[in-house]
């Protein structure tokens, strides 16, 4: 089983839709990361959590260190927002353990 | 703009040649990271250094090698001896450990 699991692996929704791609993971630690990668390969950090919640723009990411388990949504959904959206976590200062990534295509 | 540097976008390469993957950044970080991307999988950490020469081997660094012999390069050599080099390979920096990481735009790299 991966230390960290990201649901669902693939996404399709119309433009404007609500979007949620969740994160659960089984190890300590003291950080996660939600990350973009553009279909050219490039990855974009969007938020770096220890508890809580945060939002940019239309992006929400919120963190349950209980239950081990992270959230990522995004209000009123465009076709930019197409991407694989990957969800990793910090258990050392030198090491993150990534999920395989949530593939995302909004359509118009 | 700040921000890091890899090159080439694609690679090929004959079996049997090391083949040397650069990465540069503009940022003034003093970590940076090489990490390798299968289809499924999540990234692995490969090499990863803290400081001007010193570098730390990560989960998958058999078959690899790397210099930091300046603060804004950390090249990666991919030698014979990875057995399955065919992938895409990711650089970052951090200004420290616990700072989100920086990503380059990745370099994929084919065997012929």
């Amino acid at each position: 089983k991966n230390e960290v699991e990201q649901s669902p692996q693939n996404l399709t929704a119309q433009e404007g839709e609500f979007i949620t791609i969740n994160c659960s993971y089984s190890v300590g630690i003291s950080a996660l990361h939600w990350l973009q990668q553009h279909p050219g390969g490039g990855i974009v950090s969007l938020f770096m959590l220890s508890s809580g919640k945060k939002k940019h723009g239309r992006l929400i990411a919120t963190i349950n260190i209980q239950e081990k388990h992270s959230s990522l949504h995004i209000t009123a959904s465009h076709p930019r927002d197409s991407a694989v959206y990957i969800c990793a976590v910090k258990v050392s200062t030198d090491k993150l353990i990534f999920g395989t990534g949530t593939r995302l295509q909004v359509f118009p | 703009d700040g921000g890091i540097t890899q090159s080439p976008k694609y690679l090929f390469r004959k079996e049997g040649q090391n083949v040397t993957l650069s990465c540069e950044q503009n940022l003034n970080h003093d970590a940076m990271y090489w990490y390798r991307q299968d289809p499924g999988q999540g990234l692995r950490l490969i090499y990863y250094s803290q400081i001007v020469n010193d570098f730390q081997k990560g989960d998958i660094a058999e078959g690899y090698s790397v210099s930091r012999e300046k603060k804004e390069s950390f090249p990666l050599t991919v030698t014979s001896a990875q057995k399955n080099p065919t992938a895409f390979y990711l650089c970052a920096s951090s200004i420290q450990g616990s700072r989100p990481q920086h990503f380059g735009d990745g370099t994929r790299l084919s065997i012929l």
